[in-house]
């Protein structure tokens, strides 16, 4: 069965400083990996996706997300961390059917000024 | 271009009712995703529906529930509604649905609450 794991329920980095939120998952066949992210009160916006080719993928805000086939990995990273970055992130992997998205339990990000 | 919009923003009931939450989907996209987020159990698939079809359906009993319509709107219809469904229910849609690598956007849901 596909899953996804973030290994990582809170993630503290100051202002400034580079940021990796973690995802393993766990997949039969090639992953379509995405990263999300959920403000306040606010449903989940799209960041970034994987589905093949380069190994690191860029997206919004600066994000960008690094694919390791041999780890099962699919770390979100920051450069230079924002207070306003601070957010709970998901993972997720389409499921086997090609439909439904599976969601890590998320991980919050406070970023610090 | 409009996101996908969700209503209502809140929605209060007791056991025992039904519940029903609406979702429009981004223009042009025709699959629309139904999921739960209810504190403790994360984010959990509950529908797809595309070209006005149920396609897929998550580990959910049957009172949940709902239909898309020729506009590719979408309803999601809770019955016989117990305590632990209050959660978030978000609604997502993308431009295809199968297989496509397309991402699922998503609305701000609906906060259910039971009391």
């Amino acid at each position: 069965a596909q899953s996804v794991a973030q290994p990582e329920d809170q993630v503290n980095v100051a202002e400034g400083n580079p940021l990796t939120v973690k995802c393993t998952y766990s997949v039969s066949g090639n992953p379509y990996l995405f990263w999300y992210v959920q403000y306040p009160n606010r449903g989940l916006q799209f960041l970034l996706k994987y589905i093949t080719g380069d190994n690191l993928v860029k997206g919004s805000y600066g994000f960008e997300a690094e694919f390791n086939k041999s780890q099962t990995s699919f770390h979100l990273k920051k450069p230079s961390a924002l207070v306003s970055d601070s957010a709970l992130y998901f993972c997720a992997v389409r499921d086997q059917s090609g439909t439904a998205l599976i969601f890590g339990k998320g991980t919050t990000l406070s970023v610090s000024s | 271009e409009a996101g996908v919009t969700q209503s209502p923003t809140h929605l209060i009931k007791t056991r025992g009712q039904q519940a029903t939450l609406r979702c429009s989907p981004i223009s042009g996209h025709t699959s629309v995703y139904w999921y739960q987020q209810a504190l403790g159990l994360g984010l959990q698939f509950l529908l797809w529906y595309d070209e006005g079809e149920e396609r897929n359906r998550g580990n959910f009993p049957p009172r949940f529930s709902g239909r898309q319509f020729p506009n590719y709107s979408s309803e999601l219809n809770v019955n016989a509604l117990e305590l632990e469904d209050s959660a978030l229910y978000l609604c997502a849609s993308s431009l295809f649905g199968q297989h496509s690598n397309q991402p699922q956007h998503f609305g701000d849901g609906t906060r259910l609450s039971i009391l």
